[in-house]
């Protein structure tokens, strides 16, 4: 079974635009970590964001956030006022466990922000 | 500071031949990863080094895929008898493990490896 799944291949957003790219996981872990990349065509990895499982309040990191909806097992990822630069991949992963385990990846959403 | 750093940035080779990369984890981290990005598999995780203890070797796709991390530091992943399906990105990441927590993994820029 997939572990993350982004049912998104690609998405379009004007620039300025917010745009929400989806995430949603399975795992009988209690305790997890959400992550998301960005991967510009430079190839390097970026971290963009983590969530807890256990973290109460919603993660964000300027202007990234998660919409994190535990009973859904989603984990969306929120980019506000969209930029010519946030053009690239855009990876969910999953780390199971509190610390010091591999990271499980989606298969990755295609951004492409439009002047 | 530094971040992963890893090499060759591009490797092409021969079938058959063996290939070492090499990845220079952020100073201080005691966690490094090894993963594999391809078209058709997307990114997989390879081996894990986590300080003294023994790697997890779980992810290696077969016995031809090695790897060592001397001194906790310096990590080389060796492939022997190199075959076609071997290429792909190979990715360097690590963490500090500072215990429950955030624990994120930084990824180098990666070996591009060609199989011809």
């Amino acid at each position: 079974a997939q572990k993350i799944t982004q049912t998104q291949p690609g998405m379009f957003v004007q620039e300025k635009e917010a745009v929400t790219l989806d995430c949603t996981y399975d795992t009988s872990d209690p305790s997890y970590g959400l992550f998301w990349y960005k991967q510009p065509s430079s190839g390097e990895m970026i971290f963009l964001i983590y969530q807890g499982s256990y973290d109460q309040q919603n993660a964000t990191e300027g202007r990234y956030s998660l919409n994190f909806q535990k009973a859904r097992k989603s984990a969306n990822l929120v980019i506000s006022a969209s930029q010519l630069g946030d053009s690239a991949m855009y990876f969910c992963a999953m780390r199971e466990g509190e610390y010091g385990n591999k990271l499980v990846f989606g298969a990755g959403t295609i951004l492409r922000v439009k002047s | 500071g530094a971040g992963v750093s890893q090499s060759p940035s591009n490797k092409v080779t021969e079938k058959g031949k063996d290939v070492e990369l090499r990845c220079d984890p952020i100073s201080g981290h005691t966690a490094l990863y090894w993963y594999r990005q391809s078209l058709g598999q997307g990114l997989e995780f390879l081996i894990y080094f986590q300080g003294n203890s023994a790697p997890d070797k779980s992810g290696l796709p077969s016995d031809r895929f090695s790897a060592e991390r001397t001194g906790g530091s310096v990590s080389t992943l060796t492939i022997q008898r190199t075959q076609q399906e071997d290429s792909a990105v190979y990715l360097c990441a690590s963490s500090f493990l500072a215990g429950a927590g955030t624990d994120t993994q930084y990824f180098g820029p990666g070996t591009r490896l060609t199989v011809l």
